[in-house]
């Protein structure tokens, strides 16, 4: 079964432009959860979306956003970027049926580089 | 606020050697706990999870202990091989908490570990 896929890989970005990162979740899963990765602050949770509904939230300003579709594919969008948002962003994808408790499992992430 | 903490940033061991990498929560709310393994340039790859009605959990080479009385979790690695240097994070999902918890896992620092040959 192949494993959660994350496009594109690396990204460099000018500082106002806008970006977005997608991702295919396993086959059979229906949650997918983002976080973004800093040396600073560590994992931090985006958002997760389920059956194309948006479940949770972190606490991150609105330039980021995200969506799902009907094949359970997942983007992220990041509008007027700032140089602090250079990081690794990765997504995981889970069942979703049994709600919170679930194994994710995680693609092997975009790094965004924004200069 | 709340968060999952690690000990000890960095553990040196030898080949053949058990290393144990320790974890504190602060939320006595979380009930479900996933140690995951990350390599440099890699995503975190799953490698145990336990529930808070558990307190050991084995897999293969690996063992999971939750001490819910000092909100503390270990995992304990048998026979460490130079594979499994890595950073090793603990994260926790708070459980039946409604929309605040779906899909949210909150991460711990991470500790590196380094296997000497």
């Amino acid at each position: 079964k192949a494993g959660v896929t994350q496009t594109p890989r690396y990204l460099i970005k000018t500082r106002g432009q806008q970006v977005t990162l997608s991702c295919s979740p396993i086959s059979g899963h229906r949650s997918v959860s983002w976080y973004q990765q800093t040396p600073g602050q560590g994992l931090q949770f985006l958002f997760e979306y389920f059956s194309e509904t948006q479940r949770n939230k972190g606490n991150f300003p609105g330039r980021f956003s995200g969506r799902q579709f009907s094949n359970s594919r997942s983007e992220m969008n990041v509008s007027t970027l700032e140089l602090g948002d250079s990081a690794l962003y990765l997504c995981a994808s889970s069942l979703g049926s049994s709600g919170s408790k679930d194994e994710q499992y995680f693609g092997p992430g975009t790094r965004l580089t924004v200069t | 606020g709340e968060s999952v903490g690690l000990h000890l940033p960095t553990l040196s061991v030898q080949e053949g050697d058990n290393s144990i990498i320790n974890c504190a929560y602060s939320n006595s709310a979380s009930d479900y706990f996933i140690w995951y393994k990350q390599e440099s340039g890699k995503g975190p790859q799953f490698i145990i999870d336990i529930r808070s009605n558990m307190d050991k959990r084995q897999g293969q080479r690996v063992t999971v202990l939750l001490n819910k009385t000092v909100k503390h979790l270990s995992l304990q690695i048998a026979a460490t091989q130079p594979g499994d240097s890595a950073v090793y994070f603990c994260a926790e999902n708070r459980g039946n908490a409604g929309g605040t918890s779906y899909g949210k896992l909150t991460f711990g620092q991470g500790t590196i570990l380094t296997v000497h040959p």
